[in-house]
């Protein structure tokens, strides 16, 4: 099926550094979601991202959507204990039917 | 109080059992999925239902089945021919399948483990 690569696998940061999590595709996507885990926990919604270059915010955290729309990034700004968890990409299939999920990224916050 | 159920939390089954996951909805979503967790794997997606009395099988469908007769109710049986079905095991939702335009709300999730 289609494959959604995303990378870093994990990161460590300092509490106050930033973090960036990317997602690639080889074919163009319709849109692209992006979801958070707790550990211990269900993913959960963030975002969804449709436009081509399109740029979204959330407080500390920024999504965008590239131009040839076949990659996004998450980014969050001067990280808090709060942001651990695995984030991951979903992108639909070409029916729609179905997202496909990166493999997400593990992010830990050293206080 | 709307939501997804996942039940229970914790199963435990000695090898050569099938076992059913529980999944029940409220939230009048069309569509249901089910995936599978695996460590640095993401989620992978097993079977998945656009209506009621229909699914479709996801990319990991062997050794699994599954029924949608209601609406709100998505079980997923493991069946003795999973291989390796020691997982964590989660359930979601969406308003619509078929455009991906909608975000899936997921359930807590089950975690089976077989010996």
């Amino acid at each position: 099926g289609q494959q959604v690569m995303q990378i870093p696998q994990y990161q460590h940061v300092q509490e106050g550094e930033d973090f960036t999590t990317y997602c690639n595709s080889s074919t163009t996507l319709s849109n692209i979601q992006w979801y958070k885990q707790r550990p211990g926990g269900h993913p959960v919604f963030l975002i969804q991202l449709v436009k081509s270059g399109e740029v979204k915010k959330q407080k500390r955290l920024t999504f965008q959507f590239g131009e040839a729309k076949k990659n996004s990034s998450l980014h969050i700004t001067a990280t808090q204990t709060t942001d651990v968890g695995t984030y991951f990409c979903a992108a639909p299939s070409s029916t729609g039917n179905q997202f496909y999920f990166g493999t997400g990224t593990s992010l830990t916050v050293i206080p | 109080d709307g939501g997804i159920t996942q039940s229970p939390k914790y199963l435990f089954r000695k090898e050569g059992q099938n076992v059913t996951l529980s999944c029940e909805q409220n939230l009048n979503h069309d569509a249901m999925y089910w995936y599978r967790q695996d460590p640095g794997q993401g989620l992978r997606l097993i079977y998945y239902s656009q209506i009621v009395n229909d699914f479709q099988k996801g990319d990991i469908a062997e050794g699994y089945s599954v029924s949608r007769e209601k609406k709100e109710s998505f079980p997923l049986t493991v069946t003795s021919a999973q291989k390796n079905p020691t997982a964590f095991y989660l359930c979601a939702s969406s308003i619509d399948a078929g455009r991906g335009s909608y975000e899936q709300y997921f359930g807590p999730g089950t975690r089976l483990t077989v010996t």
